[in-house]
């Protein structure tokens, strides 16, 4: 079974410029979250859809991020304009079902720099 | 709300001795208590979860853990270590009366020698 796929896997870009980053959840996998891991720190839920429906996004800076998961499949995540806070791992997860405590299974994330 | 704290940011161990590693949770009601691996360059993986029941927990890769209420916490154990388990691990604590999220700690380093 192929696992959570993410592109790409290193970004560099400078202060105000915009970036987009790409998941492909395992494949059936209803729920799909990005979070966002700061160096130093554990991974923060920004936002989690269940199909292509958003089931939660208040951790997501809404101002300057951005996320859609057209068809209930793949997705992206925005980020227009970015600041230097902005420079973390982005990671991908997937589950099978939501509203349970069904096993999130991750992807290996973008590195993101802003310069 | 709920919250994780790991005490230890970097541990350095060497190979063929035990592990530790601490996690402490806040939370008012029984959480849900999980700790994930990630090697450098990889997504997080699930080495075993507690849920109810038995309060020693068994997962992948020879480790365990105990859930202890009266300390809230949830240490992670192996009882000899390879230097494949040089990674960072991260300690989660998610409840169903917050939708099912998971809190994770900021994770410790662990670094084995030979």
């Amino acid at each position: 079974e192929a696992g959570v796929a993410q592109s790409p896997r290193y970004k560099i870009i400078e202060k105000r410029q915009s970036v987009a980053f790409w998941c492909n959840p395992i494949s059936g996998h209803a729920t799909l979250y990005w979070y966002q891991q700061i160096l130093g720190q554990g991974p923060k839920l920004l936002i989690q859809f269940q199909n292509n429906g958003v089931v939660d996004d208040s951790q997501l800076p809404k101002d300057r991020f951005s996320a859609e998961r057209l068809k209930g499949v793949d997705s992206t995540l925005k980020i227009q304009p970015a600041k230097l806070e902005d420079s973390a791992v982005y990671l991908c997860a997937s589950s099978s079902l939501a509203g349970s405590y069904n096993e999130q299974f991750f992807g290996p994330g973008t590195r993101l720099t802003v310069l | 709300a709920q919250s994780v704290t790991q005490p230890d940011i970097h541990i350095t161990v060497s190979e063929g001795a035990s592990l530790e590693l601490r996690c402490n949770y806040s939370y008012g009601a029984t959480p849900y208590l999980f700790w994930y691996v990630q090697s450098p360059g990889q997504g997080l993986q699930l080495l075993l979860k507690y849920f109810s029941g038995d309060t020693l927990v068994q997962g992948i890769k020879g480790f365990e853990a105990e859930f202890k209420r009266s300390q809230s916490s949830f240490n992670l154990r192996k009882p000899s270590v390879h230097w494949s388990d040089a990674a960072e691990y991260f300690c989660a604590v998610g409840a169903v009366s917050n939708d099912y999220k998971l809190s994770f700690g900021a994770g410790t380093t662990v670094t084995v020698r030979a």
